[in-house]
């Protein structure tokens, strides 16, 4: 299965509101996964099965869709979310992440 | 409290072997559910999930690499270990280790930079 995020890269500014979206190449129900990654550092778990917030996560990200569609939305943007946005499924292996989507605060 | 920690040379000649450990602390790699993951990212590019083993022993691969891939657990150690065979230049990466829980990885390791290059 393959993971397409538009777009590559995005610049906005704090209190904006950003969608970042990720397709598969085929239906994986809801079993989609956000991670944010920073340079240098391991990603972490933002939102699991499409729309989960993981704990500890601020309410301001959210995920949603499903069968092929999937977008994360930052609801205000703050200066700490510059980072690398990643979608994985996990419907079936091999568990596929997207290419990243670079996002960088004006 | 869960932590992964990744360990293993940071360089390797090409056609060598590489064996990475990632240490497991706060759980069990022998209970029930769990699974533990390889994923790696080389330089300034996606990540790439390589392999996952679960508690019962299971294994998956990634197709691509899984001729030269082979993953194992110590439960004695609580430890599991990714052997990547004949490495190439193409290789040099950042490989991580993570807890799987149900599809999704919610911890990680801080990552080991490998470099392959003669």
């Amino acid at each position: 299965i393959q993971m397409t995020q538009s777009p590559s890269s995005l610049s906005a500014s704090v209190g904006d509101r950003v969608t970042i979206t990720c397709r598969a190449s085929q239906s994986i129900s809801r079993y989609l996964n956000w991670y944010q990654q920073k340079p240098g550092k391991a990603p972490i778990l933002l939102i699991y099965d499409a729309s989960n917030l993981q704990s500890g996560v601020p309410s301001r990200f959210s995920g949603s869709g499903s069968g092929t569609d999937f977008s994360l939305t930052i609801s205000s943007l703050q200066p700490e979310d510059s980072a690398t946005y990643s979608c994985q499924q996990s419907d079936s292996t091999p568990f596929t992440f997207g290419q990243g989507t670079k996002l960088e605060i004006q | 409290q869960i932590t992964l920690k990744e360990s293993g040379p940071t360089l390797v000649k090409p056609t060598q072997t590489l064996t990475l450990t990632c240490t497991l602390s706060g759980f069990s790699i022998n209970t029930s559910g769990v699974g533990v993951g390889w994923i790696r990212q080389p330089p300034g590019k996606a990540l790439e999930w390589l392999a996952l083993i679960y508690w019962d022993d299971d294994k998956r691969y990634s197709p691509s690499l899984k001729s030269r891939v082979t993953i194992t657990k110590d439960i004695s150690k609580n430890q599991v270990v990714l052997m990547m065979t004949n490495m190439d230049p193409v290789d040099t990466a950042t490989y991580y280790c993570a807890h799987r829980k149900q599809g999704y990885f919610d911890y990680w390791g801080q990552g080991a930079l490998v470099t392959v290059s003669s």
